[in-house]
């Protein structure tokens, strides 16, 4: 199975700040890589997929990149509804396997 | 409106069985990729199952030949049937459904149902 990694594990910023999550497989996945966002007591809701493509109604401040396989979701300046928890999930194989979870809280 | 709504959640006896139902709307269960997510309390999510197409199926190690996935087309139901329950299958279940594909992620997702597995 494809083991996925994340960093950091937690982030504290500020609002306005600049964030970076990192996510790793343990081998290639092509561009198969998705990004979620879970706030405490939700269900997930899907932001990105194909490594890059932002999900339809998701702020445009949301992006992903992908760099062999290093992916990475980037906020550009976050904002209050951003402190949430992330996962990253590939999708080129099943069984299909999320990363541990960024948590991003309040400075 | 693309709805899922999961029932059947409870607490059981380890060793037990349990079948989780997942009533879908707004879209034919038999056109989608259809996947069972777990969450244990305070932990991180875990992929646990999916259906799609002609009923092909895979599953987690973790509960490979312990838990059958299936779908009722006619209900436009998902189904989760879990045997051999142990304490570590402890979790809030989802439903979920990718569209067009389950490389293109699971856009709707169920409100979960807490099953809670007791020693």
């Amino acid at each position: 199975d494809i083991q996925m990694t994340q960093s950091p594990s937690s982030v504290s910023a500020s609002v306005g700040d600049r964030v970076t999550i990192t996510c790793r497989a343990s081998q290639d996945i092509s561009s198969w890589l998705v990004w979620y966002q879970q706030k405490p007591g939700k269900a997930p809701k899907l932001l990105i997929y194909a490594a890059s493509s932002l999900q339809s109604g998701v702020p445009s401040r949301f992006s992903g990149s992908r760099s062999g396989t290093d992916f990475t979701l980037t906020i550009s300046s976050l904002q209050p509804e951003d402190f949430a928890t992330y996962y990253c999930q590939q999708a080129n194989s099943f069984p299909f396997t999320f990363g541990p979870g960024t948590k991003v809280d309040i400075k | 409106e693309v709805q899922l709504v999961e029932s059947g959640g409870g607490l059981i006896q380890s060793g037990g069985s349990l079948r989780l139902s997942c009533a879908a709307s707004g879209f034919p269960v038999i056109s989608n990729y259809l996947t069972w997510v777990r969450q244990a309390p305070g932990k991180g999510l875990e992929w646990v199952s999916v259906i799609y197409g002609g009923g092909r199926t895979y599953y987690a190690d973790s509960v490979k030949g312990r838990f059958t996935i299936s779908r009722d087309n006619s209900k436009n139901t998902l189904y989760l049937q879990m045997s051999s329950l142990r304490a570590d299958d402890t979790a809030v279940y989802y439903c979920t459904r990718s569209q067009g594909g389950a490389g293109y992620g699971m856009d709707a997702w169920g409100q979960g149902t807490t099953v809670t597995v007791s020693s």
